[in-house]
C-alpha cells in the first residue's frame, strides 16, 4: 500500500509569514504525528491527531498549529515564521499511535530567512 | 531520567564486526519503546516496537531487548554490513497525565567500512 507522503518537499519563506504543510497518512491508519528535526536536535515531538482530534501535544508555542481531516490527511500551520523555525518537519502515521510502529514520511525541509 | 539518551553518539566498525547500542528512558509511568533507523536521505523506518520488561525482538541480524525496570533498551547488530550504515534512533513513550507523547534520543551514527 502508498505510504505516508507530505508536501511540499521543500519550502522557502521569509521572517513573518505562515506556511501549511500537510501529510497524507496510510491508509487506514487514524493517527498522525507531526515532528521538527533542527541540526544537532532528536527529533522533537510537536502533536498528535487522532480522529481529527489533538490528543497529544508537545512543548511548542502558540505558533504552531494542526488539524486533522475526517480522512486522516493532516496539516500543520507554522505562523509568524522565525528563522529558528527553519528544520525538516516529519509526520508519521499509525494505526492507533502508542505501542504501534510508525511510519514516517519523507519530510518538508522549510527554510525561513 | 527526564530525557530519552542514546550512547555512544557514534561508532565506525568494520564488516562482520557485531556491535551494540544503548537506550536509556524513563522508566517510571513507563508505556512503549520504539527503535528506528534513519538512512540518509531516506525516513526513519520502524524496527522495533517493546512493551514488556524483560521483552527481546529480533529482525534478520538486528535483535533489541528491554529493561522497564531499570530504563534501558540494547540493540545489537550482529555481522554488521555496509548497508546497516545509518542513525539507529529510539523513542520512548511514557504516561504524563493528560499527554502521553514520544520522546526521541539523539541517535546513534552507525558508520560500517566494507
Amino acid at each position: 500500500k502508498a505510504g505516508v507522503t507530505q508536501t511540499p518537499r521543500y519550502l522557502i519563506k521569509t521572517r513573518g509569514q505562515q506556511v501549511t504543510l500537510s501529510c497524507s497518512p496510510i491508509s487506514g491508519h487514524r493517527s498522525v504525528s507531526w515532528y521538527q528535526q533542527t541540526p544537532g536536535q532528536g527529533l522533537q515531538f510537536l502533536f498528535e491527531y487522532f480522529s481529527e482530534t489533538q490528543r497529544n501535544k508537545g512543548n511548542f508555542p502558540g505558533r504552531f498549529s494542526g488539524r486533522q481531516f475526517s480522512n486522516s490527511r493532516s496539516e500543520m500551520n507554522v505562523s509568524t515564521l522565525e528563522l529558528g523555525d527553519s528544520a525538516l518537519y516529519l509526520c508519521a502515521s499509525s494505526f492507533n499511535g502508542g505501542s504501534y510502529e510508525q511510519y514516517f514520511g519523507p519530510g518538508t525541509r522549510l527554510t525561513v530567512t | 531520567i527526564l530525557n530519552v539518551e542514546q550512547s555512544p553518539q557514534s561508532l565506525h566498525v568494520q564488516e562482520g564486526d557485531s556491535t551494540n547500542f544503548t537506550c536509556s528512558f524513563p522508566s517510571s509511568n513507563f508505556y512503549a519503546l520504539h527503535w528506528y533507523r534513519w538512512e540518509t536521505a531516506k525516513s526513519p523506518e520502524a524496527l522495533f516496537v517493546m512493551t514488556l520488561n524483560g521483552d527481546e525482538k529480533k529482525k534478520g541480524r538486528i535483535s533489541a531487548t528491554l529493561n522497564t525496570k531499570e530504563g534501558y533498551s540494547y540493540l545489537y547488530i550482529k555481522g554488521s554490513q555496509p548497508e546497516d550504515s545509518a542513525t539507529y534512533l529510539c523513542a520512548s513513550m511514557n504516561y504524563g497525565g493528560a499527554t502521553n507523547k514520544l520522546i526521541f534520543g539523539t541517535g546513534t551514527l552507525l558508520a560500517v567500512q566494507p
